[in-house]
């Protein structure tokens, strides 16, 4: 069983819809993060969470909102999708103590807003 | 000026060849440097971390340059297995900073 999960893969959704993006990890890591990307840019962070307790904005945080249920788990809405939302959404974890902060990504979910 | 800047490419290589990609930050605290792998629009792997005496895994060598803030990671002896993308990856306040990536085919 893959370690970080994400769900739906893959979602075609309408303007305006409200949509919620899920990530569950049995890792036992303690960070984890939200991404996009959008064809020929890196991916840009959304969100992350350094603990249950902890969330913060990432560099496009503008539309989106996050909760992080319990350690495992860290989800990603959308209140009132907009096309240009549409993307590639990464979920990823890291674990504080581990070395170089390399982080494991989910097989990610692919969103289309029409 | 983005973060981390990459050449997209794509390159394209005969197999066996060899080929560098670089990459700059603009970040002179970035304190951790990566190179990360990524087939056609899947996830994002670890492909090596990159240390400041330069380091080797198997036919991948990277560099690192901090005066100059610039990241190199060589590719010898290409596979055709090696077709991906290529992403320079560095760290700022905990988090990861992505460039764009190189996209690189390698041809039989």
């Amino acid at each position: 069983d893959a370690d970080v999960t994400q769900t739906p893969r893959n979602r075609i959704t309408k303007t305006g819809k409200r949509i919620m993006l899920e990530c569950s990890q049995t890792k036992g890591h303690d960070r984890m993060y939200w991404y996009r990307q959008d064809p020929g840019l890196g991916l840009q962070l959304i969100y992350y969470s350094f603990d249950v307790k902890d969330i913060n904005k990432g560099e496009i945080s503008d539309g989106y909102s996050v909760s992080r249920q319990a350690q495992a788990k860290f989800s990603l809405s959308l209140e009132s999708a907009i096309p240009n939302q549409t993307a590639l959404y990464f979920c990823a974890t890291s674990d504080r103590s581990g070395s170089y902060n390399e982080q494991f990504f989910g097989p990610g979910t692919r969103l289309t807003v029409l | 000026r983005k973060e981390v800047e990459q050449d997209p490419g794509p390159f394209n290589v005969p197999e066996g060849a060899t080929v560098a990609f670089n990459c700059t930050y603009s970040n002179s605290a970035s304190q951790s440097f990566f190179w990360y792998r990524q087939d056609c629009r899947k996830e994002p792997k670890l492909l090596m971390s990159v240390y400041s005496s330069g380091n080797e895994d198997g036919r991948f060598t990277a560099q690192l340059n901090r005066a100059s803030q610039y990241i190199s990671l060589l590719i010898r002896d290409s596979k055709l297995s090696d077709s991906a993308t290529y992403l320079c990856v560095v760290t700022a306040g905990g988090k990861l900073i992505f460039g764009q990536g190189t996209e690189l085919s390698v041809k039989p």
